[in-house]
This record gives structure tokens, sequence and C-alpha cells, in this order.
């Protein structure tokens, strides 16, 4: 069963830059799934934020993508998000998740396994 | 892009059958997943494909799709249920999800 173990940086100051890192464990990263993050302000809903493979092919929420990387070490078996320039808007639980591609019209996904999850306050 | 539609809440008794509807353009040409949620922890896969329920969830949870409208049907709900349940799919744009329904168990 794969274990998903996220870092857990708390505080951000306002325009600086968000990074976070999911450590696989029990899984290889290179194993022919997709992973990704997804983020939940308090209170609301989920927000995916993107999507990555081994290879390095990555997709992206438009309406991050200006601000977003995601990367991966498939020597460390992990994956990163940065995510820059954050406001208060950027206030949320962000989730690293094991994503399964779907091919059909175009490619789509879904998230079998999620980390724990990480509160991340932007505030000075 | 488009949107997933749900309503902010379900109510219903123990026992009884609870249907959580999404809506969205994308539906007719894109498959339909659902995830339940409780205080707390992480969301949690209960069905892919529109249909499909992985392995470890009840029976109970079912999901079916027509048209633009895709039902998440839990057959004798029970207490460890109430849960917020969020709808998934994909536009041209990328994954995107619904607002949320929250269950409540009377």
């Amino acid at each position: 069963q794969v274990q998903l173990q996220q870092s857990d940086p708390g505080l951000v100051k306002p325009s600086e830059t968000l990074s976070l890192t999911c450590i696989v464990s029990d899984f290889s990263i290179n194993s022919g799934f997709y992973w990704g993050w997804i983020r939940q302000p308090p209170g609301k809903g989920l927000e995916w934020i993107g999507n990555i493979y081994h290879s390095g092919n990555s997709y992206y929420n438009p309406s991050l993508r200006s601000r977003v990387t995601i990367s991966v070490d498939t020597s460390k078996n992990q994956f990163s998000l940065n995510l820059s320039s954050v406001t208060a808007a950027d206030t949320a639980v962000y989730y690293c998740v094991r994503a399964v591609s779907v091919v059909g019209a175009t490619v789509s996904f879904y998230f079998d396994n999620w980390g724990q999850g990480a509160l991340v306050t932007v505030s000075s | 892009s488009s949107e997933l539609t749900q309503p902010p809440s379900v109510s219903v008794s123990p026992g009884q059958t609870a249907k959580i509807t999404c809506s969205g353009d994308s539906l007719p040409i894109q498959f339909a997943y659902w995830y339940h949620q409780k205080p707390g922890q992480a969301p949690v896969l209960v069905i892919y494909e529109d249909d499909k329920r992985p392995s470890g969830i009840p029976e109970r949870f079912s999901g079916s799709s027509s048209g633009t409208t895709v039902t998440l049907t839990i057959s004798g709900v029970q207490a460890e249920d109430e849960a917020d349940y969020y709808c998934q799919s994909a536009d041209s744009s990328g994954t995107i999800f619904g607002g949320g329904t929250k269950l409540t168990v009377l």
C-alpha cells in the first residue's frame, strides 16, 4: 500500500514561495502513475493544482500555471510543489496524491491515494 | 472552463437511501469520480469511472450516469457515512471538482 508523507512548511510570508515535498513509500514513483497536488482552503472545496509523471511530463491548473512548478526526484522517490508569489488566498490544506491517468477523449485523472494534508498559512 | 454543480446539503435518516447529484456539461464525455471526506481527514475515493467501486468500499455505495448528471447513491445509510462528498471530472483545461455536498445522517 503506497504511503504519501508530506513536509509541513506551516507559515509562509506573502510574496514568498511555498514549497512542499511528498515522499512516496512502499511504492516506486517510476511505476506508471502520475503524482500531484490538490488544495483545500479552510472550510471550502477541493482545487486541483497539477500532476507530474516520473518522466517530467506535467499538467497544471490553468488558473495557477503561471505560479506553479511541480518536480519529481526519482532518486529520492519524492515529488515537490513550488507556488510562487503567494497571497492570503493561497492559505489552504495542501494534499499530495497519486493520480491514475485515464485515456479517453482527453487525458484525465482521478486520485486513489492521498497524503495526510498539510495546512499552509500565508501571513506576515 | 466547465463547472460541476452539487447540492450544498442532503439529509437522510439511517437505513434510508441518499442520492447526491452532480451536473456538468463535460459529464457526457468524461468519467466522474466521487470522494468522501470526514472532518480533519483527507478525501477517500469511493467511486471511479462513473460506477466502479474501489476495493474496500462498501457495496452500499454506487454510482450512475445519465447525460449531464451523475449520481452517487448510498443505500442503507449508516451514521458513519456522514461526511462531505465531492464529485470530480475533467474538462479541456484539466481536472475539476464539484463544490461538495454535506451529507447529514439524521
